[in-house]
């Protein structure tokens, strides 16, 4: 059973330049967040896609965008890129909700030169 | 809104020593609980959770953990370690009344085994 698939896993960028990251949910889930994990912090939540809408979203400047697709699979694009966007980004997949069935994905490392 | 702390960054220990690793939560509404292990670069994978029930929960790889409702605390425990517990651990909470939320973690702590 394939968990979430994150792509690629590393990649090194420009300052002032776009990204984007990919991710594929685990089997059967719905539900797509994604999460910023900056060096020696804890992960902080970006956004959530449901039903290729943006459901919900934690406090990130619109440089920060994202798409779901009608296979559930999910992209998150980051335009202007700063160094202070340097980080880990996780997906998580989910069916629903909130009791804790969150699956994550290895993440992508983005450095920002 | 809701807040986790956790309140140490480093945990050396000796193997096969106990340890217990402590998380702190506000929140002014009820919250699930949940703690996450990373392995270096690796993603996170969930070691135990707390939804309802009994306040002693126990999760995979041998930890366990309370939920103390009074004290606002969701401490991990491991009665014997291994060095392959060495990781990073992260304790999160989703708030209960939400139709759809998604996940607060703490700054997590390092577990550092050494033999």
């Amino acid at each position: 059973d394939a968990g979430v698939t994150q792509s690629p896993t590393h990649l090194i960028k420009t300052r002032g330049q776009q990204v984007t990251l990919r991710c594929s949910p685990k089997s059967g889930h719905d539900t797509v967040s994604w999460y910023q994990q900056a060096l020696g912090q804890g992960p902080q939540f970006i956004f959530q896609y449901y039903e290729e809408e943006e459901r919900q979203r934690g406090n990130f400047p619109d440089r920060f965008s994202g798409h779901q697709f009608p296979n559930y699979s999910s992209e998150l694009n980051v335009n202007a890129l700063l160094l202070g966007d340097s980080a880990l980004y996780l997906c998580a997949s989910s069916l629903g909700g909130r009791e804790g069935g969150y699956t994550f994905g290895s993440g992508t490392r983005l450095t920002v030169v | 809104a809701q807040s986790v702390t956790q309140l140490d960054s480093q945990v050396p220990v000796f193997e096969e020593a106990p340890v217990e690793l402590r998380c702190n939560y506000s929140s002014s509404v009820s919250v699930y609980l949940f703690w996450y292990v990373q392995y270096p670069n690796q993603g996170l994978q969930l070691l135990l959770k707390y939804l309802s029930g009994s306040t002693l929960v126990k999760g995979i790889n041998g930890f366990e953990a309370e939920f103390n409702k009074s004290q606002t605390s969701f401490h991990l425990r491991k009665p014997s370690v291994h060095i392959s517990d060495t990781a990073e651990y992260f304790c999160a909470v989703i708030p209960t009344n939400s139709g759809y939320s998604t996940l607060t973690f703490g700054k997590g702590t390092m577990l550092l085994v050494s033999p």
